[in-house]
């Protein structure tokens, strides 16, 4: 899978917007974006995915470059129950690999 | 909404003793899937597992890990003579497909230490 990199951590007041960013320059052609989030002592949840236009769900948004070597995660609203690490993963439909590669993530903390 | 569940949340063990770890699916899951995150370190995979056999595993995976989906709910992952660097959680996920745009589920954990 190609790289991504990610801030370490990143800080938001509750109710405001979060901008969280992903770098990805060598993603190929093929790489889907995806977003998933790992809430303190639980689980990875996806979050959403994207190839090249902007996504939108009812958890987030996601905004791709047009080059596809960045994306942003947008939190419209960040409630105290978005505090989690939020990770950047691509998927390679041409790779044949059944798993997610998981980095360190962005961890996020969400202040009152 | 369904979600994919794992018993037990906590498992403590003795060095050298054998574990297994269980997770029930969702339902209509085909491909089944174990990760682990060490304490501070990322998410690492560890197996998937389609029609009854293994499809890809990781170097972590070694002879000392074996899965199993021995009905058609549960899927097990079975640490046969644990260490004590497999203290760590362990996470199982499933999803409907394998491609590039299928999501896993994760269920929330088993949290295995080895004394």
């Amino acid at each position: 899978d190609a790289k991504t990199t990610q801030p370490n951590s990143m800080e938001s007041n509750e109710e405001e917007p979060v901008h969280l960013p992903c770098n990805h320059s060598t993603i190929s052609g093929t790489d889907y974006i995806h977003w998933y989030r790992q809430l303190p002592s639980q689980g990875p949840e996806y979050v959403i995915h994207g190839l090249t236009s902007n996504v939108n769900n009812r958890m987030a948004s996601l905004a791709i470059a047009e080059d596809r070597k960045s994306s942003t995660l947008i939190l419209h609203r960040a409630t105290l129950r978005d505090a989690a690490v939020y990770y950047c993963i691509l998927r390679d439909s041409g790779a044949g690999s059944y798993q997610l590669t998981f980095g360190k993530g962005t961890k996020l903390s969400v202040i009152p | 909404e369904p979600e994919v569940t794992q018993t037990p949340s906590h498992q403590v063990t003795q060095m050298g003793q054998e574990v297994i770890l269980r997770c029930v699916p969702i339902s209509n899951h085909l491909y089944f899937y174990w990760y682990r995150q060490i304490l501070g370190q990322k998410v690492e995979f560890l197996v998937s597992f389609y029609n009854n056999e293994i499809s890809e595993k990781s170097e972590i995976f070694d002879d000392q890990f074996s899965v199993e989906r021995p009905d058609g709910s549960n899927f097990t992952l079975k640490i046969r003579s644990t260490k004590l660097e497999d203290s760590a959680m362990y996470f199982c996920a499933s999803s409907v497909g394998r491609g590039e745009t299928d999501t896993q589920y994760f269920g929330p954990g088993t949290r295995l230490t080895v004394l």
